[in-house]
């Protein structure tokens, strides 16, 4: 049972470079999101997608594009790397219907930007 | 906006201690509550929950009671293990916003033998 997958599990970048952390689950959520995980911050959301074809800025959105073309996959783009996005990336899926619903987490991201 | 404050850490306890973590929370409408634990190295899963006001979740001896006139969602074990030690985070999703999960803080907890 695989839940929800993230790759890759650590990732070091240049400053300036581009890439994307891929996220998948297999258990036909409807909502799924990414957030950031930094000491002393807790978790802070960065984008979210109600179904595939929707999504929406979170709390913390500069810097990062994401799609949703299906409802399996939910990748998140950095499209030019900064030290200030250098953190613990974790991705999250949910079934819709009510706010007392389950989310489910990936095994997270530790990305480094130098 | 919906916010959660917990109880900062680390806390640091002795096998079969009493722990605390303390949560209060700032919400629109009636949220639902959560706490997820955090094991070293692993992503965030889910400890309990509590939809509506005087619910109490409870799993793996860990308990909270939803206090609506207090709006806190305290954490609470009788005797914690070694095993317990992990971040803890509080988390709420307001009535109507079923994507959005907003988490406190988080609350590191060693348990030493």
């Amino acid at each position: 049972n695989a839940g929800v997958t993230q790759t890759p599990k650590f990732q070091v970048l240049k400053t300036g470079q581009s890439m994307t952390l891929q996220c998948a689950q297999d258990m036909n959520h409807e909502y799924m999101s990414w957030y950031r995980q930094d000491p002393g911050m807790g978790l802070r959301l960065i984008h979210y997608s109600v179904g595939a074809g929707i999504t929406d800025q979170g709390e913390v959105p500069n810097g990062y594009n994401v799609s949703r073309s299906t409802t399996e996959d939910f990748p998140l783009r950095l499209l030019s790397a900064a030290p200030s996005q250098t953190s613990v990336y974790f991705c999250a899926s949910s079934a819709g219907g009510a706010g007392n619903t389950e989310a489910f987490f990936g095994q997270g991201t530790r990305l480094t930007v130098v | 906006g919906d916010s959660v404050t917990q109880m900062e850490g680390p806390v640091t306890l002795s096998e079969e201690a009493f722990l605390t973590i303390n949560c209060t929370y700032t919400a629109t409408g009636y949220p639902s509550l959560f706490w997820y634990v955090q094991y070293p190295g692993e992503g965030l899963q889910l400890l309990l929950k509590a939809t509506k006001a005087d619910d109490k979740g409870s799993n793996k001896g860990f308990e909270a009671t939803y206090r609506k006139e207090t709006t806190s969602f305290h954490l609470e074990k009788g005797s914690v293990q070694v095993s317990d030690s992990a971040v803890y985070f509080c988390a709420l999703r307001s009535g109507g916003s079923n994507y959005k999960l907003t988490f406190g803080k988080g609350t590191l907890l060693t348990v030493n033998p």
